[in-house]
């Protein structure tokens, strides 16, 4: 399985884009890139998923490099409300589960 | 739609007792896994399930059984509870992934105290 390495945490202010970046140098060909978040006193939830290039919906945008041994999770202007853990997972989830390292732990100050 | 289902939400339990948490999902998911969340520790995956009948372990099984008699339910079973086993349960389910593992449906957790 593909390691994944992201800060520990992070700091923002309300309004601000917060820009979480994950290293994952030994990714495979098959493995895609996926961002879940998580509350506390809540399960994670899934946020947003990639191959390559760019990713958007409506909560995250995803960039991948093209040798996607790195990806970044953008957040657009941050409210209170996305105070969470964020984790990068990657993996093809076929032939074994998602593997969940200790996230980043995002902190917005008003 | 109540999506992933976990009980009980809380349990305080005496070492060495024995209990069963139970994880129940009505969208029809083939696998279902369950993972334990300790302080610093992020999520690590205990057992899962591909399918009725069948299970297999994760990261940290020892300590647990797991049973999958009906596709919607999965249970988790401490037959002899450890106060190292003091943890946040999550039960998640999916479809069978057909790319990226993506779509895991997470319930609210089990907190459990072994004392």
């Amino acid at each position: 399985l593909a390691k994944t390495t992201q800060p520990i945490s992070m700091d923002s202010y309300e309004g601000q884009e917060v820009n979480i970046t994950c290293s994952h140098n030994n990714i495979a060909t098959n493995d895609y890139i996926t961002w879940y978040q998580q509350f506390p006193s809540q399960g994670p939830r899934f946020i947003i998923q990639g191959y390559k290039t760019k990713v958007t919906n409506e909560v995250a945008s995803l960039f991948i490099p093209a040798d996607r041994k790195s990806s970044t999770l953008s957040l657009p202007r941050v409210s209170l409300s996305d105070t969470a853990v964020y984790y990068c997972l990657v993996g093809d989830g076929r032939n074994t589960p998602l593997v969940f390292g200790k996230g980043t732990r995002l902190s917005v100050i008003a | 739609n109540a999506g992933v289902t976990q009980t009980p939400k809380f349990r305080v339990l005496k070492t060495g007792q024995s209990m069963t948490l139970l994880c129940a999902q009505d969208m029809n998911h083939e696998y279902m896994y369950w993972y334990r969340q300790d302080p610093g520790m992020g999520l690590r995956l205990i057992h899962y399930s591909v399918g009725e009948g069948t299970t297999a372990k994760g990261e940290v099984p020892d300590g647990y059984n797991v049973s999958r008699l009906k596709k919607q339910n999965f249970l988790l079973g401490l037959e002899s509870a450890a106060p190292s086993q003091t943890s946040v349960y999550f039960c998640a389910s999916s479809f069978r992934p057909t790319r990226g593992g993506y779509g895991y449906t997470f319930g609210s957790g089990t907190r459990l105290t072994v004392v």
